[in-house]
């Protein structure tokens, strides 16, 4: 089976902190992502590598940033934590192009 | 007009019925279309993959392409309560690796 993990399931940050979330994929698998999930907007890519040092920018990058130093790892990173980024982040990895997505468990950020 | 559209439900059907959970999609060039089940307060769970026309049919669940029409149809028969969750419809658009979701059919299966 495809294992997704994330470093946190909860995490409650302060407005201005760097906060950083880890994603660790055990399949080999080339893709990696990251989203949000909100309620009633669904869920919005922020972004994706397709390699290692690869990245490319989603939906709403503004206020992210992310690190793929190694293929099973893919970390978000927000540089200053501000209240409307409190969400459910969601990770997942993929096979290949146009292939399915394996999600982590989510880690629900919540920055007061 | 939005990449991937869903009706947000709510979708109640008895238990034992057949679930029609259905997906338009706006770019004609898309080539992978994907089914997530999503328990509240879970993360999304793959249920189907289709990539042609026509139907696929996995246990109880059978998802059907149309890409003339650009929508792709998920069937559950022989619902049952724990069928019960929101059901996420996910199209790749363009070509390459971004996929979009749309934003869930919330699904009840009453016993």
């Amino acid at each position: 089976d495809v294992k997704v993990t994330q470093s946190s399931r909860y995490l409650v940050k302060r407005t201005g902190e760097k906060v950083f979330l880890e994603c660790v994929q055990d399949m080999d698998h080339e893709n990696m992502f990251w989203y949000r999930q909100d309620p009633g907007l669904g869920l919005r890519l922020i972004y994706f590598s397709y390699d290692v040092k690869m990245k490319e920018k989603g939906d709403i990058p503004e206020g992210y940033s992310v690190s793929r130093e190694k293929k099973e790892r893919f970390s978000l990173i927000l540089e200053s934590a501000s209240t409307n980024q409190t969400s459910m982040y969601l990770c997942a990895s993929s096979p290949g192009t146009l292939r399915e997505q394996y999600f982590g468990p989510g880690t629900r950020l919540t920055v007061t | 007009q939005k990449e991937v559209e869903q009706n947000s439900g709510p979708l109640s059907v008895p238990e034992g019925a057949i679930a029609s959970l259905n997906c338009t999609y706006s770019d004609r060039v898309s080539q992978s279309f994907f089914w997530y089940r999503q328990y509240s307060g879970k993360s999304p769970e793959l249920i189907m993959s289709i990539y042609s026309n026509g139907d696929k049919e996995d246990g109880r669940f059978t998802a059907q392409l149309n890409k003339a029409s650009q929508y792709v149809s998920l069937l559950i028969r022989d619902s049952q309560p724990s069928d019960s969750a929101t059901y996420l419809c996910a199209v790749n658009i363009r070509t390459g690796n971004q996929f979009y979701f749309g934003t869930g059919t919330s699904l009840t299966v009453i016993p």
